[in-house]
């Protein structure tokens, strides 16, 4: 079974700049996670859709992070524009439905440094 | 609020000297907590699911056990392979939301 796919792997940017991230989940699975993990911290969720519709993006930063799965299937993030605080690993993660708690597969995540 | 907390921090033992991670939990009923390990790099690697106080999962040398507040990941005779952040999730009944505490930085030293 193929895992989850992210791209790119590494990212570099400068503060103002914008960036995009890709993932396609494991086929079939309906929900889809983006999660933020700075440094030394645990993942913070910031964007969950359930098929092509969001669920919750209650800590996404609206002003500059806009994601979209079209679809149902593929996902991408943006960033427009980035601030010093986003340097961190971007993972996405999928999960497939059943009566009780699926546990999450994630991909290996993109690391973005802005400077 | 759905709150996820896990000690120490960071813990550094010797080969074969065997602990335990902490996770506590705040949940409006919980439907999962969960196990992953995450090495530099790479992206989280399931390990357990627990679902009700009492239920107790296995694999090597680590045992997860579950109450109604807390959960452990017992490591039992440890070897630096083992060295990797290990990260506790919980799922509530009312959604799929997955709230992930900040994680146990486990080295082993050989």
């Amino acid at each position: 079974e193929a895992g989850v796919a992210q791209s790119p792997r590494y990212k570099i940017i400068e503060k103002r700049q914008s960036v995009a991230f890709w993932c396609n989940p494991i086929s079939g699975h309906a929900t889809l996670y983006w999660y933020q993990q700075i440094l030394g911290q645990g993942p913070k969720l910031l964007i969950q859709f359930q098929n092509n519709g969001v669920v919750d993006d209650s800590q996404l930063p609206k002003d500059r992070f806009s994601a979209e799965r079209l679809k149902g299937v593929d996902s991408t993030l943006k960033i427009q524009p980035a601030k010093l605080e986003d340097s961190a690993v971007y993972l996405c993660a999928s999960r497939s439905q059943g009566v009780w708690a699926e546990k999450l597969f994630f991909g290996s995540g993109t690391q973005l440094s802005v400077l | 609020e759905d709150q996820v907390t896990q000690s120490p921090e960071a813990l550094r033992l010797q080969e074969g000297e065997s602990s335990s991670l902490n996770c506590s939990y705040t949940v409006s009923g919980l439907r999962g907590l969960f196990w992953y390990r995450q090495d530099p790099g790479k992206g989280p690697e399931f390990l357990f699911t627990l679902y009700s106080a009492g239920e107790e999962k296995e694999k090597e040398r680590l045992k997860a056990t579950l109450t109604k507040k807390e959960s452990f990941l017992h490591i039992t005779a440890p070897k630096p392979e083992d060295s990797a952040t290990y990260l506790c999730a919980v799922t509530p009944n009312t959604g799929n939301q997955f709230y992930f505490g900040t994680g146990t930085s486990l080295t082993v030293i050989p």
